[in-house]
């Protein structure tokens, strides 16, 4: 259990479709990121949120829209996507994005676009 | 942002001690080094984090010589459990902070 949860852990989803991944933290941190982990390739930080504000975007497509309701809800809307999407996307937290406090990742959701 | 190199894979067996070693030639003055260990289809999980000389917690060590080019992460007698990707990230900010490829370590029986 590392209190950070994503919802749900698998989503399989037509290019056409809209769809929701979820990430609350229980751990009262301050800063919440979202990665693109796709087969063989680094991780890749996708969006930054500092007490709620996006500080960082990874010239991320539109497609991809992230929303940060509060500092314990992270939520990363999908649309229109492409097969190349298909990957892990995993959410992490970290006491604030100003320090170099660890930061404690989600088990991700595995995303495939049929 | 400071750059790393690791090498990419390494084999060891059980109850060998594992030195992971990552260069950071470009590493500035305000910089951590933070390794991360990641299993399949998880997260990856905080292992240790160092400035210089040595740190030791319960599942690992990391050494910094004193230039700090590079850094050694030392996992005592390891187990099948431990095959796993580790990560070497090298920043002062999270905001800064990238992972690399890893070091994908296979421990064998």
């Amino acid at each position: 259990e590392t209190g950070v949860t994503q919802t749900p852990r698998h989503l399989v989803m037509g290019m056409t479709n809209k769809k929701s991944l979820k990430c609350e933290q229980h751990l009262g941190h301050n800063a919440m990121y979202w990665y693109k982990q796709s087969a063989k390739k680094p991780l890749e930080l996708m969006f930054v949120y500092n007490f709620k504000e996006q500080t960082e975007n990874n010239s991320v497509p539109s497609r991809f829209s992230p929303e940060c309701p509060n500092s314990s809800h992270l939520f990363l809307h999908l649309h229109t996507l492409q097969p190349e999407d298909s990957a892990l996307y995993l959410c992490a937290s970290s006491s604030d994005g100003i320090s170099n406090q660890p930061q404690h990742f989600g088990d991700g959701t595995r995303l495939s676009i049929l | 942002l400071a750059k790393t190199t690791q090498p990419i894979s390494m084999d060891s067996y059980e109850g060998q001690e594992v030195n992971i070693t990552c260069s950071h030639n470009n590493i500035a003055t305000n910089d951590y080094i933070t390794w991360y260990q990641q299993f399949p289809s998880q997260g990856p999980r905080f292992i240790i984090q160092g400035y210089k000389t040595k740190v030791t917690n319960e599942v690992a060590s990391l050494f910094i010589p004193a230039d700090r080019k590079s850094s050694t992460l030392s996992l005592p007698r390891v187990s099948l459990s431990d095959t796993a990707v580790y990560y070497c990230l090298v920043g002062d900010l999270n905001n800064d902070m990238r992972f690399g490829a890893g070091t994908r370590l296979t421990v064998k029986p």
